[in-house]
């Protein structure tokens, strides 16, 4: 089992749906992350988690709605979603959050929005 | 606002040879991490290299190494040996006073055999 794993990998969904992205972590890290990767564009932070306190909410659209149960799980919650948020989403960790330790990825979810 | 630049979208180099990716960054802050993190096609990115701004000396891991000038405000990786499995693509990413990773628009290194 590889350190944060996500599931989906593939998601197409219609602009009307609900549906969620799922991480976990296995690395005993405390804090979580979300990116969104578009083409030719700089990763986008989206949300921070840390000790299951989000600490971030970098200007993201209420339609993604994240949530952080435990130090291990990270989800966000997709609805009424625009073409414009295909892209693929990232997942991380790392040891804390303020300080400068290695985040560790997942491998993504390709999310496309019809 | 701390800002990241890397100016070579694509990139190309032989097997064996070497090749250097670049990186720009503008911030005012004076300690600061630098970091660079491989993307291999559908997997994971993971952590190559980093550089603590305080540091003068240039971090090396293997076959990786960085040129860090701090006062042109330059991080620059350097892939020594190039092998098939170094094809990527390769992100810049800076970690100032906040808990924010600020990544460049990243590199696409091919390697031809």
């Amino acid at each position: 089992e590889t350190g944060v794993t996500q599931t989906p990998r593939h998601l197409v969904m219609g602009m009307t749906n609900k549906k969620s992205l799922k991480c976990e972590q296995h690395l005993g890290h405390n804090a979580m992350y979300w990116y969104k990767q578009s083409a030719k564009k700089p990763l986008e932070l989206m949300f921070v988690y840390n000790f299951k306190e989000q600490t971030e909410n970098n200007s993201v659209p209420s339609r993604f709605s994240p949530e952080c149960p435990n130090s291990s799980h990270l989800f966000l919650h997709l609805h009424t979603l625009q073409p414009e948020d295909s892209a693929l989403y990232l997942c991380a960790s790392s040891q804390e959050w303020n300080r400068a330790y290695e985040q560790y990825f997942g491998p993504g979810t390709r999310l496309t929005v019809t | 606002a701390q800002t990241v630049t890397q100016s070579q979208p694509e990139m190309s180099v032989q097997e064996a040879e070497t090749v250097t990716l670049s990186c720009t960054y503008d911030t005012s802050e004076s300690d600061y991490y630098l970091f660079w993190y491989k993307q291999p096609p559908s997997r994971q990115m993971i952590l190559v290299i980093r550089q603590e701004a305080y540091k003068q000396q240039n971090a090396t891991e293997n076959r990786f190494s960085v040129n860090f000038q701090k006062a042109a405000k330059s991080f620059s990786l350097k892939i020594s040996d190039s092998q098939l499995g170094d094809a990527a693509m390769y992100f810049c990413a800076y970690k100032g006073g906040t808990y924010k990773y600020i990544f460049g628009t990243g590199t696409r290194l091919k390697v031809l055999a």
